[in-house]
């Protein structure tokens, strides 16, 4: 069984960077079936997709983030990780990781973290 | 960008009922890129629908998706104490995109 899980601070100061990995076990993070993302979930809201990154590290972002967001991968690890630089209070949520798969043809997220709680304050 | 808008924000209904949930997306999507997604309380968002009609692996028969488009449905036909939670819509496109979600209260 494929599991997700989330690591990282959860506090970080205003204007700071955010870094957080998501580690990957029970299957390759090297598939080319696969698109490992970022999605947040700011308290009491939706979801927000943040970005993706292929296991070639081609990366995708969301245009709105794609200043302060980047992405990478550590397949000798099965960890693939995140940083949001110069962050805010609006950037305070719960940081899931997930696996896009792509299925011909169809692309859905069928494995999910359990999400991270960062909050953003001095 | 492909915005998707779900209605209504909040469904109420008693078990036994049917749920009728909505998802409208700006400009016609491909329906193959079309998933739902529940969410409980406390918990990550998980799989319904993908496909904008194909069941996950493990999902009851009493979920079911349909539409094309820009207009997708996702139908709890016979809702239970359980399925109490926010249903999301999702696309991907050039810009992966979420709906506001549907939160679905049993009575």
């Amino acid at each position: 069984q494929v599991q997700l899980q989330e690591s990282g601070p959860g506090l970080v100061k205003p204007s700071q960077t955010l870094s957080l990995t998501c580690t990957v076990s029970g299957d390759s993070i090297s598939s080319h079936f696969y698109y490992w993302s970022w999605i947040r979930q700011h308290p009491g809201q939706g979801l927000e997709w943040i970005g993706y990154i292929y296991h070639t590290g081609s990366t995708f972002y969301k245009p709105s983030l794609k200043s302060r967001v980047t992405m990478s991968l550590d397949t000798s690890k099965t960890q693939f990780s995140l940083t949001l630089s110069s962050v805010t209070a609006a950037d305070t949520a719960l940081y899931y990781c997930a696996r896009l798969t792509y299925s011909s043809p169809y692309y859905y997220f069928d494995f999910w973290g359990q999400g991270i709680l960062v909050t953003v304050s001095s | 960008e492909i915005v998707l808008t779900q209605s209504p924000g909040t469904l109420s209904l008693s078990p036994g009922e049917r749920a009728t949930l909505s998802c409208r997306a700006s400009q016609r999507v491909n329906s193959n890129y079309l998933a739902w997604y529940q969410q409980k309380p406390g918990q990550a968002p998980s799989l319904l629908i993908y496909g904008a009609s194909n069941r996950a692996t493990g999902i009851p028969d009493r979920f079911s998706g349909s539409g094309s488009g820009t207009d997708f449905t996702l139908t709890i036909s016979r809702l239970e104490p359980e399925d109490s939670a926010v249903y999301y819509c999702q696309h991907y496109g050039s810009s992966l995109t979420f709906g506001g979600g549907t939160k679905v209260e049993i009575k």
